[in-house]
């Protein structure tokens, strides 16, 4: 069964604590992308990967490290430098770079929630 | 910076009636990708366009790109319960991709 997977649904840590997100894709996608989603607003880049060991800075990375070690995985971290980090996280991935013209297909998220 | 604005922010319409929502992007998009999520789920792809001028169908919605390719629209013939949902528009410009604001779409039946 094909496809994207995110874990932990739900997600809930102290203030100043640093939390990782996991993201799994079986597509073989070269290329993977994390966004963050608040309330009622659409979706903003924070990392994406075009190829292992490589990542490139989205809109809003500051307080947010990813690394991209194998191409099936991409991991997100949310670091205690976030300021504000309780939000919707969804990673997706594609099949070719960025900038070209493929679908973006993505994980169910991960709901995190800052206490 | 660049921004990727969709309206309205939302649109409640009885069931059978039309929808539309415009996407209006502050730079030149490359190609233009049209993603619905529906309440409490993921983004899933429905379209892209890539030439300016471009219209599409499929079914009952309709899409189309602006000749500058700074602008798009979605619209829905006949809405049905299953179209409820928020609708975005996305697009890669230099090396980011933007997502559009969205709009969710209601359904009275």
């Amino acid at each position: 069964d094909g496809g994207i997977t995110q874990s932990p649904k739900y997600l809930f840590r102290k203030e100043g604590q640093n939390v990782t997100l996991s993201c799994e894709q079986n597509l073989n996608h070269d290329a993977m992308y994390w966004y963050r989603q608040d309330p009622g607003q659409g979706l903003r880049l924070i990392y994406y990967s075009q190829i292992v060991n490589d990542f490139q800075k989205g809109d809003i990375a500051e307080g947010y490290s990813v690394s991209r070690e194998k191409k099936e995985s991409f991991p997100l971290t949310v670091t205690s430098a976030q300021k504000n980090p309780t939000a919707f996280y969804l990673c997706a991935s594609s099949m070719g770079k960025l900038s070209s013209y493929n679908e973006q297909f993505f994980g169910p998220g991960t709901r995190l929630t800052v206490l | 910076g660049q921004q990727v604005m969709q309206i309205p922010q939302y649109q409640h319409v009885q069931e059978g009636e039309d929808f539309t929502t415009y996407c209006n992007s502050s730079t030149t998009l490359s190609n233009i990708q049209w993603y619905k999520q529906r309440p409490g789920g993921h983004p899933v792809f429905l379209i892209q366009l890539v030439k300016s001028g471009e219209v599409k169908k499929q079914k009952r919605l309709t899409f189309q790109f602006g000749e500058a390719k700074k602008n798009s629209s979605l619209h829905i013939t006949a809405t049905q319960t299953t179209d409820v949902g928020t609708y975005f528009c996305a697009g890669p410009t230099g090396n980011q991709f933007y997502f559009g604001t969205g709009t969710s779409l209601t359904v009275i039946p």
